[in-house]
Order: C-alpha cells, then sequence, then structure tokens
C-alpha cells in the first residue's frame, strides 16, 4: 500500500526558504505514467497545485509560483523535495505531497500525503 | 481559461441526492476528477476520468461530463458525506487546476 510522508520545518521565517521531503514507502517513486507534486492550502481555503516532477526529473511548475519554487528527486531515497524562496505569510499552508497521472490523467491525483502545515511568522 | 468554478455551499436532506457542478473551458478537452475533504483530512479521490470510482468509494458516488460543465452525484445522501468537495483536472501547460471547492452539508 502506497504511502506519502511530508516531513521538514513547520516554522519558516518571513523572506527564508520553505523546504520541505515527501517519502515515498510501500511503492517506487522510479514508476512510468506518475508524476509527484506538492499541493498546499492556506487555512480555511482551497487546494493549489504547486509543482510537479516525473522520477527522469522532468519538471512543471504553477506559473504563479515558478520564480520562487524548484522541486527535485532523489530515486535513491525514493524521496522528491521542495523549496519556495522568500516566503511571506502568504505561503503559510498546509502542504500536500502527492501523485498523479500523466497525459490525460495529469490531473488524476490519486495518493495524498496526510499533509503538513507550514506557518511562515517571525 | 484554466479556471474551474464550483458553488461555495450546498445542502441536502439526509436520504436524498444532491449534485456538485463544476465548469471551465479545460473540462471540454480533459477529464475531471473529484475528491472529498473532511476537516483536518487529506483531501480523498472519489470520481475520476469522468465516472470513474477508485477501489472502496461507495456507489452513491457519481460523475458526468458534458462540455464545459462536470457534476458529481450524490444519491442517498449519508450523514458521513458532509464534507467540502473539489473537482479538479489540467489544462494545456499542464497545470493540474482545481475549483473552489463546494461544502455540502447534510441536513
Amino acid at each position: 500500500h502506497l504511502q506519502l510522508q511530508e516531513s521538514g520545518p513547520g516554522l519558516v521565517k518571513p523572506s527564508e526558504t520553505l523546504s520541505l521531503t515527501c517519502t515515498i514507502s510501500g511503492g517506487s517513486i522510479s514508476i512510468s505514467s506518475y508524476y509527484w507534486g506538492w499541493i498546499r492550502q492556506p487555512p480555511g481555503k482551497g487546494l493549489e497545485w504547486i509543482a510537479s516532477i516525473y522520477y527522469i526529473g522532468y519538471t512543471h511548475y504553477n506559473s504563479s509560483l515558478t520564480s520562487r519554487v524548484t522541486i527535485s528527486v532523489d530515486t535513491s531515497e525514493n524521496q522528491f523535495s521542495l523549496k519556495l524562496n522568500s516566503v511571506t505569510a502568504a505561503d503559510t499552508a498546509v502542504y500536500y505531497c502527492a501523485r498523479h497521472g500523466d497525459h490525460g490523467d495529469f490531473g488524476k491525483i490519486d495518493y495524498w500525503g496526510r499533509g503538513t502545515l507550514v506557518t511562515v511568522s517571525s | 481559461s484554466s479556471e474551474l468554478t464550483q458553488d461555495p455551499a450546498v445542502s441536502v436532506a439526509l436520504g436524498q441526492t444532491v449534485r456538485i457542478t463544476c465548469q471551465g473551458d479545460s473540462l471540454r478537452s480533459y477529464y475531471v476528477s473529484w475528491y472529498q475533504q473532511k476537516p483536518g483530512q487529506a483531501p480523498l479521490l472519489v470520481i475520476y476520468d469522468k465516472n470513474n470510482r477508485p477501489s472502496g468509494i461507495p456507489d452513491r458516488f457519481s460523475g458526468s461530463s458534458s462540455g464545459n460543465t462536470a457534476s458529481l452525484t450524490i444519491t442517498g445522501a449519508q450523514a458521513e458525506d458532509e464534507a467540502d468537495y473539489y473537482c479538479n483536472s489540467r489544462d494545456s501547460s499542464p497545470n493540474v487546476i482545481f475549483g473552489g471547492g463546494t461544502k455540502v452539508t447534510v441536513l
């Protein structure tokens, strides 16, 4: 049974870099036809896709965040990571890692992590 | 447009049927998925590729799509169906896109 688990600091200071890692268990990150992505949800608000990566390194970014975001993959550790720089209070959110499909199923998210709350505050 | 539009809230009497809609130009070209999210939990995929249910999702959940509009129908709503529901799809870039969510209240 595939499981995803987010890890990283729960508190980040304004202007600093938010760094999160997603560890996959019960399956391999090096699987064809699936992307691995990050989605966030500010408190009381809706879902926002941030970025996604394929195990061989293909990446896609939300155009509204692309200047501040880097997504990377470490197949040896079965992990992928997110870096979001120059954070502000508006970046406070629950951050989810997830698996989604490719091509016509690019929007289909079939596995989610439990989410981790990241607060941006001094 | 890469936006998906949902009604903010809808209510349904216990045991009755409720339909949640999602509109967007991307739906003319790409499949829609639907997610249920309860407070404090991650979203759960309930419908994908317009009208397919993952294993374990009750058959009272069904989906449909025509043109730029997709719908999620709960037939015989139960108290445990009270939740936020999000539609999502992709656009041509590709980006993953979400609707704003619909809060379903079971009366």
